[in-house]
Parts: C-alpha cells; sequence; structure tokens
C-alpha cells in the first residue's frame, strides 16, 4: 500500500461545480498534512495546511479525519483558473529508516471547463 | 518572504556529462533542503535530504555515488547528476524548510534536465 494515496482523476467539472478531493495515509504518527497545487511543468506551491479542526480559506475548505486517515479539499464556485494538479502532502516519521520526511500523492487532476 | 530559487531552470546535456543544479534559500537558512524528482504524470518522488554541514541523508534506491549532494551552507545545496543518462532526464525540485514556520517546505521552482 502506498504511504499516500489519491484519485489521479482527472475530474473535469463546469465553471462554478463544488468539487472534492480526498488523499488516504497509511502512517497513523503523521503529523501535519498539507494541500498543494502544482500548475503543469511548475513547482507545487502551497495552497493551504490541514488542520484537526478543519480550515477554510475563500472558496476552499480542507478537513482531516485522524480516525480513518484521510484529509479531504473542498473547492467550491470553482474558476477556470482552479485547473491544476491538487498534491496532498504527509509530514511523519517514515515508517523505516527513522527521520521526518514530506510525503507526496500522485495528484489529482482537476480541469474546469466553461 | 521564504523564498526559494533554483537554478538552471532548464538544461540540455550530452549523454555522460555531468550536471549541477543550484538551490538556494533568498531570505531565511535552511538547515535542511530536500531534492525531489518527478517523472511526467507520476508525484514528487524524495531523493535525498539535505543537512548543512553533514552528509545527505538518500532514500532507497537512490545512488549516492550518481547523485551527489553538498549543503555547505545555510542557503546554499548542491545536486551534481553525475554521468548523466537519458533516464535520467526528469524534473528536479528543490525545496527547504524554516523551523520557525514548522513543517512546511518551501519549493523553488525546479529544473528541467533532458540527457540527450
Amino acid at each position: 500500500r502506498k504511504e499516500v494515496e489519491q484519485d489521479p482523476g482527472p475530474f473535469n467539472v463546469p465553471e462554478g461545480a463544488t468539487v472534492a478531493f480526498n488523499c488516504t495515509y497509511s502512517n497513523s504518527a503523521s503529523q501535519s498534512f498539507f494541500w498543494y497545487r502544482q500548475d503543469c511543468r511548475k513547482e507545487p506551491k502551497l495552497l493551504m495546511s490541514v488542520y484537526s479542526s478543519g480550515n477554510e480559506d475563500g472558496r476552499f475548505t480542507a478537513q482531516l479525519n485522524r480516525a480513518s486517515q484521510y484529509i479531504s479539499l473542498l473547492i467550491r464556485d470553482s474558476k477556470l483558473s482552479d485547473s491544476a494538479t491538487y498534491l496532498c502532502a504527509v509530514n511523519g516519521y517514515i515508517l523505516t529508516g527513522g527521520g521526518n520526511k514530506l510525503t507526496f500523492g500522485t495528484g489529482t487532476q482537476l480541469k474546469v471547463e466553461l | 518572504g521564504a523564498v526559494v530559487s533554483q537554478h538552471p531552470s532548464w538544461v540540455i546535456c550530452k549523454s555522460g556529462t555531468s550536471v549541477k543544479i543550484e538551490c538556494r534559500s533568498l531570505d531565511f537558512q535552511a538547515t535542511t533542503m530536500f531534492w525531489y524528482r518527478q517523472f511526467p504524470k507520476q508525484s514528487l518522488m524524495l531523493m535525498a535530504t539535505s543537512n548543512e554541514g553533514s552528509k545527505a541523508t538518500y532514500e532507497q534506491g537512490v545512488e549516492k555515488d550518481k547523485f551527489l549532494i553538498n549543503h555547505a551552507s545555510l542557503t546554499l545545496s548542491t545536486l551534481t547528476v553525475t554521468s548523466a543518462h537519458p533516464e535520467d532526464s526528469s524534473f528536479y525540485i528543490c525545496s527547504a524548510r524554516e523551523p520557525r514556520l514548522g513543517y512546511e517546505q518551501f519549493f523553488g521552482p525546479g529544473t528541467r534536465l533532458t540527457v540527450l
């Protein structure tokens, strides 16, 4: 089982739609959780951190469910400019070898259409 | 704040040559920098963790003699791909962590390497 798993998509949605992505992680000792946005041929940019209490930033809402080991990202009123790949990332002690690192999912591609 | 630069942005080289990529934290001191590689339509894969003043920690399956990492100062880490081959063609991205900001990593713009 991969440490962090995401549905690769693509998710094709009309402009104005609400879309949600999920991401599951296998390491129960994970400490921090993030959603990144990556545009084609660019570096990932932090979209938001994810907290146990849930957090919202404009049209974006992130949730963490530690019991089920998944995080989610909800995008409301999607815009054409939201088209990108959304990567979830989990930080924690790795299961083998020790150390602390950020592990990324494969990303979910979103295409917002007119 | 928390800006990371990376040079070069892209490089094309012949098979067998070595390529050096620089990663700099511009407005903060990064005791830890990370090197990732991303193949098309795949996720970022951590190659190694670079610690200032000490040897890098490589992930399983990454050849330390092929991917040389040097972190000589708190603002600069370099990755040298030695004797590059076409299968090394990829998008190489570095990131740096600012301890005061917790676990968030700030990414450089990436270097696209093409080996002919």
